[in-house]
């Protein structure tokens, strides 16, 4: 089945040690988003891409970047993760602006940080 | 981004209908209704979305207010397998604006 896949679905790091999540698509939807979901809270939309255009949302912090360089792959870069920064990181798809076909999601990478 | 409001928790009993509302006094022409709804630990699924008629689909049925400035879920026999947060979210069909603002959303329970 076509989906959205993330891995890896847990991840320790260390406190300000850089880490990176993946997320990959086999539905070849050309917007792909990456959502912040703290515990007991609705997700939060760090920033999309739209086909290879970056949409940063103006409150994500500079801490956390992403990369597409493909229409399959999403990374999620966070440079220094702090204590703060632990929650579930949540990938989604849409095609072209999605509202058809609505946000496939992810199962989600649960960060830890230590 | 338009705003919407749900109640913060609801419960059913199972084999019950249950009828989640939403308001979204804000909504533009342009925005579609959509619903999620998420399990412990999973990403958000898609229910449901609509613009101005009601919708039915095997998941749920989804009823539109005449002015668009409501809807509400609708599951016709709520399972245990349905306890979840639902999440109702607008999203404008403008190219490249099609990202959503998700509320705080509506925790169902259901009593077996």
């Amino acid at each position: 089945d076509a989906m959205v896949i993330q891995n890896p679905r847990y991840q320790v790091t260390q406190f300000g040690k850089p880490v990176t999540l993946s997320c990959s698509q086999t539905l070849n939807h050309n917007v792909m988003y990456w959502y912040q979901q703290k515990s007991s809270q609705a997700p939060k939309l760090l920033f999309h891409y739209y086909d290879k255009d970056f949409n940063n949302e103006a409150d994500t912090p500079d801490n956390f970047q992403s990369r597409r360089p493909n229409t399959s792959f999403c990374f999620l870069d966070i440079r220094s993760p702090g204590l703060g920064d632990a929650a579930m990181y949540l990938c989604a798809t849409s095609e072209e602006g999605g509202v058809s076909y609505g946000y496939t999601f992810g199962s989600g990478t649960r960060l830890t940080v230590v | 981004d338009a705003k919407t409001t749900q109640p913060n928790s609801m419960e059913s009993n199972e084999e019950e209908p249950v009828h989640l509302p939403c308001n979204h006094s804000t909504i533009s022409g342009t925005d579609y209704i959509h619903w999620y709804r998420q399990l412990p630990s999973q990403g958000p699924e898609y229910v449901i979305h609509g613009l101005t008629s009601n919708v039915n689909n095997r998941m749920a049925s989804l009823a539109i207010a005449e002015d668009r400035k409501s809807s509400t879920l609708i599951l016709h026999r709520a399972t245990l397998r349905d306890a979840a947060v639902y999440y109702c979210i607008l999203r404008d069909y403008v190219p490249n604006a099609g990202k959503s603002t998700f509320g705080d959303g509506t925790t169902l329970t259901v009593k077996p």
